[in-house]
């Protein structure tokens, strides 16, 4: 099954912009990857799923247009622009694997985004 | 609005089982076009899926688990249930249930608020 890497963290100031990667093992370059935002105490919410085309489907309930997907080779980003408070959290990459009886969900260790 | 609500002992002994119930309210577990998942936290970790379940009965778990899992649905009280078996302290974690969807659109979405389980003497 393809292994997703994130960077453990990440920073930006108020107002600006940041883009997080989560990176898809060799092999996999056709998977598309889900994002989820985590607030701090919270369960994960879904954010969008993001293919080499672009966003796939829908963004999730209340995600704001400020933020967009890109996927290119084995790389899926997530990009917030204006960062807000409110965009404080660990934002995790998932991505599902298999048909049947070899269903498989992994998931990425996270990226705790700092708001400065 | 769809919503889950899990519920459970929030301390469990080392070699005991974990047993912890989603409630699934504003919709049906029965229908067709969903599964419905565990996944886990443990403390200052990445998630890791434990395994879904469809209304039928169908069930998928992580290989890694797999030995120790069982998760079991019950349409009549809307609820779905996981057990683990054997625990020990690397299983001490907040529990989260979600909701996937059959189609192509499988992710997970909407998730409950979580439960701390902690696995201690």
């Amino acid at each position: 099954q393809p292994v997703l890497t994130q960077p453990p963290s990440a920073s930006a100031s108020l107002g600006a912009s940041v883009t997080l990667t989560c990176t898809l093992s060799s092999g996999y370059s056709n998977y598309k990857v889900d994002w989820y935002q985590q607030r701090p105490g919270k369960g994960p919410r879904f954010v969008m799923r993001v293919g080499t085309g672009g966003i796939v489907g829908s963004k999730g309930d209340g995600i704001p247009d400020r933020f967009s997907v890109l996927g290119s080779g084995l790389n899926r980003y997530l990009t917030i622009k204006n960062i807000q408070e409110e965009d404080e959290s660990d934002y995790h990459c998932g991505a599902d694997h298999g048909s049947g009886s070899n269903f498989f969900v992994v998931f990425g260790g996270g990226t705790k985004l700092t708001v400065l | 609005q769809l919503q889950l609500q899990e519920s459970g002992p929030g301390l469990v002994k080392p070699s005991e089982t974990l047993s912890l119930t989603c409630t699934v309210s504003g919709g049906s577990i029965s229908s067709s076009s969903y599964y419905w998942g565990w996944i886990r936290q443990p403390p200052g970790k990445g998630l890791e899926w434990i395994g879904s379940i469809y209304y039928s009965g169908s069930t998928y778990y992580n290989p890694s688990l797999k030995s120790r899992v069982t998760i079991s649905v019950d349409t009549s009280k809307n609820q779905f249930s996981l057990k683990l078996s054997s625990v020990t302290a690397a299983d001490t974690a907040v529990y989260y249930c979600a909701k996937s969807a059959v189609a192509a659109t499988n992710w997970f979405d909407p998730w409950g608020q979580g439960t701390l389980v902690t696995v201690s003497s």
